[in-house]
């Protein structure tokens, strides 16, 4: 059966500090990989996705980045973390080209302060 | 752009009250997903429709998705206090990416 892994579970973080959040994905192969920031009480902010590796594609300009060095591996960064910032990071996957289900990951509690 | 729009944001119901939320979208979608979310969770896929109209049921939750594909709610009868959480819907868009509804809270008091 296919898991979802994210780490770490929880992050406190000062302002201009760098960020480095990983997920993988273990029991398929060439997932549909995303990232979702969802603040406090709010709904699903789709952050970049990937449908390979290498392949990068982002929705809200910002100054986090991703990144693909694996199939199954999916990986969020910045260089110098904002206050704004702050929020659950969730990494999902669908089978490749699929536009069913998605699998999310447990999230990253993000504060920055 | 396409928008999902949900609503109620919130409802609050007595234990054992019903309740039900509407999804909306301002074009019409392949499929259909609904997702639960329990407080301090992730999001929990729960069921996707496809079929125009169709109406599927999953114990007291009842998800129909309409005939124009546009529109679909999900009916809890007689809630739980384990009915607590948010619900999401969710449909397909071009790229393999997803719109997800902005949420309905749901709060369930005994």
């Amino acid at each position: 059966s296919q898991t979802i892994h994210q780490w770490p579970a929880t992050l406190v973080q000062p302002v201009g500090s760098p960020l480095s959040l990983e997920c993988t994905v273990e029991g398929t192969s060439n997932p549909n990989l995303y990232w979702y920031r969802q603040a406090a009480g709010r709904g699903l902010q789709l952050l970049f996705y990937s449908v390979g590796i290498g392949q990068i594609s982002s929705e809200v300009p910002q100054n986090l980045s991703a990144s693909r060095p694996q199939d199954r591996q999916f990986i969020l960064s910045s260089k110098k973390l904002l206050l704004s910032d702050s929020g659950f990071y969730l990494c999902a996957w669908t089978g490749y080209g699929s536009t069913d289900t998605q699998y999310f990951g447990p999230g990253t509690r993000l504060t920055v302060l | 752009g396409q928008q999902v729009m949900q609503i109620p944001q919130y409802q609050h119901v007595q234990e054992g009250e019903d309740f039900t939320t509407y999804c909306n979208s301002s074009t019409t979608l392949s499929n259909i997903q609904w997702y639960k979310q329990r407080p301090g969770g992730h999001p929990v896929f729960l069921i996707q429709l496809v079929k125009s109209g169709e109406v599927k049921k999953q114990k007291r939750l009842t998800f129909q998705f309409g005939e124009a594909k546009k529109n679909s709610s999900l009916h809890i009868t007689a809630t739980q206090t384990t009915d607590v959480g948010t619900y999401f819907c969710a449909g397909p868009r071009t790229g393999n990416q997803f719109y997800f509804g902005t949420g309905t809270s749901l709060t369930v008091i005994p």
